[in-house]
């Protein structure tokens, strides 16, 4: 079947704009994850959502970013007034459960590329 | 400390021998290992999960786990060109209901053919 899905793939943004980054994750998986993998930084939790509520965002980096997730299914990550330090790579990972007895493989969407100029 | 530490390498192998890639971490209740693949450019690929102290094999990759020394390792056998990628380590909570994973940096393989 079809795997975690995002959009866009590359996004060129000038200091200070807003941008949207989407995910579809693999259908009828309620867990899912954004992270950041810039260089230096390696790969990083951002926010996870169980079904359409967000019980951790502790790795959410400032206010200026949020995510929401809607109908279980798609979610959408948020930067306010971007900076060059937010230039890497989003990843949008599901699980099909996130918290059951044993954890649940993460599978991993291609990534946005986010270059803030 | 770092949570999760991993050797950035790189780490060169010629093809045919055994890769031996190695990570540590900090948190003693930690009871999930992953393995991840990730070839430049591409987005991570699970290739083994390991949760009980010892080896666990799967085709050419054997996973060990060493709870007492807090070391998880990945051993690749036959090592072949397309084995060259970057291996992160990944750990989840130790409490159950929240699988968000902390990443080690990554070791990058590179297999000399």
């Amino acid at each position: 079947g079809a795997g975690v899905s995002q959009s866009p793939s590359n996004k060129v943004t000038e200091k200070g704009k807003d941008v949207e980054l989407r995910c579809d994750p693999i259908s009828g998986h309620t867990a899912l994850y954004w992270y950041r993998q810039s260089l230096g930084q390696g790969l990083e939790f951002l926010i996870y959502f169980q079904g359409n509520s967000a019980p951790d965002k502790s790795g959410l980096p400032s206010d200026r970013f949020s995510a929401e997730r809607t109908g279980g299914s798609v979610s959408t990550l948020t930067i306010q007034r971007t900076q060059q330090e937010d230039s890497a790579v989003y990843l949008c990972a599901s699980s099909l459960d996130g918290g059951g007895a044993s954890p649940d493989t993460q599978y991993f969407g291609p990534g946005t590329r986010l270059t803030v100029l | 400390q770092k949570e999760v530490e991993q050797n950035s390498g790189p780490l060169s192998v010629p093809e045919g021998a055994i890769a031996s890639l190695n990570c540590t971490y900090s948190d003693r209740g930690s009871q999930s290992f992953f393995w991840y693949r990730q070839y430049s450019g591409k987005s991570p690929e699970l290739i083994m999960s390991i949760y009980s102290n010892g080896d666990k094999e799967d085709g050419r990759f054997t996973a060990q786990l060493n709870k007492a020394s807090q070391y998880v390792s990945l051993l690749i056998r036959d090592s072949q060109p397309s084995d060259s990628a970057t291996y992160l380590c990944a750990v989840p909570p130790p409490n159950f209901g929240n699988e968000k994973l902390t990443f080690g940096t990554g070791t990058r393989l590179t297999i000399i053919p």
